[in-house]
């Protein structure tokens, strides 16, 4: 059983377009993720969300909306897509006192 | 705030040879420390962490011992194989404890 999942592994969309990508755990774990991973592996987070509240926002346009209707889901909707948002997205997940993370296998955005 | 260097690769060796990948961190306090390992077109996974100081995470022939003198967490292989051609991240938690930071990276290949 795969333990975070994410769809779709390959997305690529126009500048402009609105699309979302969504994420699954099933390690009944507290808190997800969503990272960033640029062209050169730099990895940064985005937010981070403990059961259904969001407890981190870092400086990420407001065209990224994260949404999470239950514990075990986290999705990712971005709106009027820009050529610079074109990177690997990961989404990620642990326990609430455990930094120990489990990540997705990645969704690679492609902007045209 | 808490951050992390890690040296900047890639880093080329022939089977059998030593690897060293050398990390540093600044932190408030002591948190846990983590290597992660990102084959290519996956997502990351946990290699090994340490929690405290002078502690010595282990996994698949990696080591990283936990030192506070020094503020590193350096990690070592002693006879690398093609296998763990990869791309490896030092990480700590932030300050506030909601997420981890991540060093840019070290792309790691191995030739046989």
């Amino acid at each position: 059983d795969t333990a975070v999942s994410q769809t779709p592994k390959y997305l690529v969309t126009q500048m402009g377009n609105d699309k979302s990508i969504k994420c699954e755990q099933n390690l009944g774990h507290d808190t997800m993720y969503w990272y960033k991973q640029d062209s050169k592996k730099f990895l940064k987070i985005m937010f981070s969300y403990n059961n259904k509240e969001l407890i981190i926002n870092e400086t990420v346009p407001n065209r990224f909306s994260p949404k999470s209707p239950d514990k075990a889901h986290l999705n990712l909707h971005i709106n009027s897509l820009e050529l610079g948002d074109s990177a690997v997205y990961f989404c990620a997940s642990s326990q609430e006192t455990s930094y120990e993370q489990y990540f997705g296998p990645g969704t690679r955005l492609t902007v045209t | 705030g808490n951050s992390v260097t890690q040296m900047e690769g890639p880093v080329t060796l022939s089977e059998e040879a030593f690897l060293t990948i050398n990390c540093t961190y600044t932190a408030t306090g002591y948190p846990s420390l983590f290597w992660y390992v990102q084959y290519p077109g996956e997502g990351l996974q946990l290699l090994l962490k340490a929690t405290k100081a002078d502690d010595k995470g282990s996994n698949k022939g990696f080591e990283a011992t936990y030192r506070k003198e020094t503020t590193s967490f350096h990690l070592e292989k002693g006879s690398v194989q093609v296998s763990d051609s990869a791309v490896y991240f030092c990480a700590l938690p932030n300050q506030a404890g909601t997420a981890l930071i991540f060093g840019k990276g070290t792309t790691l290949s191995v030739s046989s």
